[in-house]
């Protein structure tokens, strides 16, 4: 049992080129989210999906795009690398949905993304 | 909105010894989960221990303990017996209706 499988872990990208971060969770979980986690700050959302075909905008979205093809994969693609974009990426999933249950979120292991 | 606040950047404990590290949110809601998650140098981010709001017991796993104060929106976590493994990040963290809420993190050092 993988739970939440992020690629790659680490990368680094020049400004302006594009990339997905990949998601895959074999928990059959139907809520996924992406978020990033700056130094010093805590996690903040940037997209979430409540099962296949379903995503919507979290906290921080713009410069991020997101797509929910099957329950298992949520990759997030970055089209025009910035600075501002440098930070880890942790990708979540959840048995449960928003405000239903104390169930916790499934962390894969993140992907520390670097722009120059 | 729903906010978190972790006023303490950092902690340091003695092996053996007992820590608190605070949390408190705001929120209108009178229904939601609280949570803790350890971060270790790894990234991987743990489910420590978590609440039901609507529980007035403290939830409790193992060495973990928590003090939730609903009326002072208050959430600390405290670690009896620190052990040189408990070093990490740890996060607080909110859900309600939506998605989850977290702290800025609080770095805690284990001297041994």
């Amino acid at each position: 049992n993988a739970g939440v499988t992020q690629t790659p872990k680490f990368r680094i990208l020049k400004i302006g080129q594009s990339m997905t971060l990949q998601c895959t969770q074999d928990m059959n979980h139907n809520y996924m989210y992406w978020y990033r986690q700056d130094p010093g700050m805590g996690l903040k959302l940037i997209y979430y999906s409540v099962g296949a075909g379903i995503t919507d905008k979290g906290e921080v979205p713009n410069g991020y795009n997101v797509s929910r093809s099957t329950t298992e994969d949520f990759p997030l693609r970055l089209e025009l690398a910035a600075p501002s974009q440098t930070s880890v990426y942790f990708c979540a999933s959840s048995w449960v949905p928003p405000g239903r249950g104390a169930d916790g979120y499934t962390f894969g292991s993140g992907t520390r993304l670097t722009v120059v | 909105a729903q906010t978190v606040t972790q006023s303490q950047p950092e902690m340091s404990v003695q092996e053996a010894e007992t820590v608190t590290l605070s949390c408190t949110y705001d929120t209108s809601e009178s229904d939601y989960y609280l949570f803790w998650y350890k971060q270790p140098p790894s990234r991987q981010m743990i489910l420590v221990i978590r609440q039901e709001a609507y529980k007035q017991q403290n939830a409790t796993e193992n060495r973990f303990s928590v003090n939730f104060q609903k009326a002072a929106k208050s959430f600390s976590l405290k670690i009896s017996d620190s052990q040189l493994g408990d070093a990490a990040m740890y996060f607080c963290a909110y859900r309600s209706a939506g998605d989850m809420r977290f702290g800025a993190g609080t770095r805690l050092t284990v001297k041994p």
